[in-house]
């Protein structure tokens, strides 16, 4: 059930765009994006219901195929503070709780 | 402060032993949940309580158990530690009830060490 996250690490330099997948083998009713930095908590970043509809904010946006059950997050123009480790949640029934991927560990160098 | 309250932080303790971790949720928050964090494994859901009730159980040990109390405070116990119990302990916290999805807001987590 625990969703497969790819790339497990990506190295960018500041400025440069990254591309992090997450799928499932089950149907999905919601996924979510989370960036947890080391030694810190993890962060809720978005939600992403069935309908395939893309949301986001400023540089980060993410997307969500209901039919291939395939998340994608989208970081644009990659700033410093995005590094961390981004993992995704998939959620298959609605109020119960997520399965967290392995995570997808973001580097941005300066 | 995400408003998620976990005690202790850190714990150190010996195998056999017994611990009891505690989580406040973030007001208004009904659903309550657990999580281990190991470095190969990502974040492995445990349980799930929502206003008092068990609502889901992962990959929990029958060693651990949980309860959600009535001012909505939930305590994770582990018994007979093992070494292989050493990780870091997260509570979450959601609005989630019958129906919707809402972002989780996690605890600072409890670091466990068992010797």
């Amino acid at each position: 059930q625990q969703p497969v996250q790819s790339p497990q690490a990506v190295i960018l330099r500041e400025g440069e765009d990254a591309v992090i997948n997450c799928s499932s083998s089950k149907a999905l009713y919601s996924v979510h994006w989370y960036r947890q930095k080391h030694g810190e908590a993890p962060v809720f970043l978005m939600i992403l219901l069935k309908g395939g509809e893309q949301k986001g904010h400023e540089k980060i946006s993410a997307s969500f195929n209901e039919k291939k059950q395939q998340s994608s997050l989208y970081l644009t123009a990659s700033q410093l503070s995005y590094s961390g480790t981004y993992f995704c949640g998939t959620e298959t029934n609605s109020g119960y709780a997520l399965n967290f991927g392995k995570g997808t560990s973001l580097l941005v160098t300066p | 402060d995400s408003g998620v309250t976990q005690t202790p932080k850190h714990l150190i303790t010996a195998t056999g032993q017994r611990v009891t971790l505690r989580c406040s949720p973030r007001s208004g928050d009904l659903s309550v949940y657990w999580y281990q964090q190991s470095l190969d494994q990502g974040l492995q859901f445990l349980i799930q309580y929502y206003n008092g009730e068990e609502r889901a159980k992962g990959n929990i040990l029958e060693r651990f158990s949980a309860q959600q109390f009535p001012d909505l405070h939930s305590e994770l116990n582990l018994s007979s530690l093992e070494l292989g119990d050493s990780a870091l302990y997260f509570c979450a916290s959601s609005e989630r009830g019958q129906g919707g999805s809402y972002g989780y807001t996690f605890g600072s987590g409890t670091r466990l060490t068992v010797v």
